[in-house]
């Protein structure tokens, strides 16, 4: 089935550390996207990257950086500057092109960042 | 800039109630709108969509009317049932752009008792 992977689910770091959150897509599309998920709030947008070797910044993303070599995957890293890493984590997908194009994206089932 | 407004939650409902969820955006273009429902511990999941004035999306009972005179996309459902418990968000991505963002609310938490 097409769809979004993310790994892990469930992730622990201590602080200081670097980690790397996967994201890998089957659906063929262009664009993806990192969101950050906190307890009662939206989604607030991390990075995005409308094609391979290309991406933006988004709202927030002082303390991550990202990647985009292939177009199916989209590693975001939550680095040592984030002061404050712990909230779930989703990456999303969505074609722009083509005339149907209404801008729905697709998520992963989110991965849970937590700092010791 | 675009922002998305959604009614403050929690919800919570008894089986077979009617459920509304008011939704308001502003925007400086013609956007399309979306809600997406999020069960626990998931990611978010499409649940309709409109991309014009006056488009209804609808899915799984749930329904919602693109009001371009009234900046609003309130989500509607007739009978409401436990497992409708979850998140949604109301969210809008402008049509004639390809910057690739969306913009959400801050979600409304829907429970839904026996």
């Amino acid at each position: 089935d097409g769809g979004i992977t993310q790994s892990p689910k469930y992730l622990f770091r201590k602080e200081g550390q670097n980690v790397t959150l996967s994201c890998e897509q089957n659906l063929n599309h262009d664009a993806m996207y990192w969101y950050r998920q906190d307890p009662g709030q939206g989604l607030r947008l991390i990075y995005y990257s409308q094609i391979v070797n290309d991406f933006q910044k988004g709202d927030i993303a002082e303390g991550y950086s990202v990647s985009r070599e292939k177009k199916e995957s989209f590693p975001l890293t939550v680095t040592s500057a984030q002061k404050n890493p712990t909230a779930f984590y989703l990456c999303a997908s969505s074609d722009p092109s083509g005339g149907a194009n209404t801008g729905e994206l697709f998520f992963g089932e989110g991965s849970r960042l937590t700092v010791l | 800039g675009d922002s998305v407004t959604q009614m403050e939650g929690p919800v919570t409902l008894s089986e077979e109630a009617f459920l509304t969820i008011n939704c308001t955006y502003t925007a400086t273009g013609y956007p399309s709108l979306f809600w997406y429902v999020q069960y626990p511990g998931e990611g978010l999941q499409l649940l309709l969509k409109a991309t014009k004035a006056d488009d209804k999306g609808s899915n799984k009972g749930f329904e919602a009317t693109y009001r371009k005179e009234t900046t609003s996309f309130h989500l509607e459902k007739g009978s409401v049932q436990v497992s409708d418990s979850a998140v949604y968000f109301c969210a809008l991505k402008m049509r004639l752009t390809n910057a690739g963002k969306s913009t959400f609310g801050d979600g409304t938490t829907l429970t839904v008792k026996p």
